[in-house]
């Protein structure tokens, strides 16, 4: 299976940059996925094939990457971006999530 | 608008049975593939299978992890996915979410997802 490794968590102002990071066991190409989850919600997607934006997704919303290594940031960060996101790829089958990384105020 | 809606989550013994069911609508069910996938409390989201479309012949795929013991199905006529799970053990306690599974050009991802269902497996 394709281990996907994200930090735990990150501390952000508001109206600053977040970034999180989610590196691949092995190349996923740019099959990889980001998802919001808010608490007692389900996951929300975000972005799909690295760096295309889902629809009615606002554009403080961006990801990058291909092969191993890949970033998704959002900025500026509202209060409402406070979640835990997750990084998820669809290269090979079984198709496997990011441990989360939780978005926190600083 | 896509709506999922998921139910027949409970408790249930370990050893016992369970048969999810996902109520799909606003979108034509046949021409889309259906996952289902669980996240166990404070955990990561695991996907557990995926059934094909019409085109495709409705076949499944399934995670090693469950297989064998998970069954997905569909009724095309009403528009509901499931997810019948046998066997079940104490550590298949989660959020069992339904998901469309939709591809635009190569990329494949979760585009909707249903609120959930809540399965305890515990004596």
């Amino acid at each position: 299976d394709i281990v996907l490794t994200q930090s735990p968590a990150l501390a952000v102002s508001l109206g600053q940059r977040a970034t999180i990071s989610c590196r691949a066991s092995e190349s996923v190409r740019s099959s990889m996925h980001w998802y919001q989850q808010k608490s007692g919600q389900q996951p929300k997607l975000l972005i799909y094939g690295a760096s295309n934006l889902a629809s009615g997704v606002p554009a403080r919303f961006s990801g990058s990457g291909s092969g191993t290594d890949f970033t998704f940031t959002i900025d500026p960060v509202e209060a409402d971006d406070i979640a835990t996101y997750y990084c998820q790829q669809s290269r090979n089958d079984p198709y496997t999530f990011g441990a989360g990384t939780k978005l926190e105020l600083k | 608008e896509v709506k999922l809606l998921e139910s027949g989550g409970g408790l249930v013994q370990p050893g016992g049975s369970l048969r999810l069911s996902c109520a799909a609508s606003g979108f034509t069910f046949t021409d889309f593939y259906m996952s289902w996938i669980r996240q166990p409390p404070g955990k990561a989201p695991e996907w557990l299978g995926v059934i094909r479309n019409k085109a495709n012949g409705y076949t499944t795929e399934y995670n090693p992890s469950v297989k064998g013991r998970f069954t997905i199905s569909r009724d095309n006529t009403q528009n509901i996915l499931y997810l019948q799970m046998n066997t079940l053990r104490a550590e298949d306690t989660a959020i069992y979410y339904c998901a469309r599974f939709t591809t635009v050009v190569f990329y494949w991802y979760f585009d909707f997802w249903g609120p959930g269902t809540m399965v305890t497996v515990s004596s």
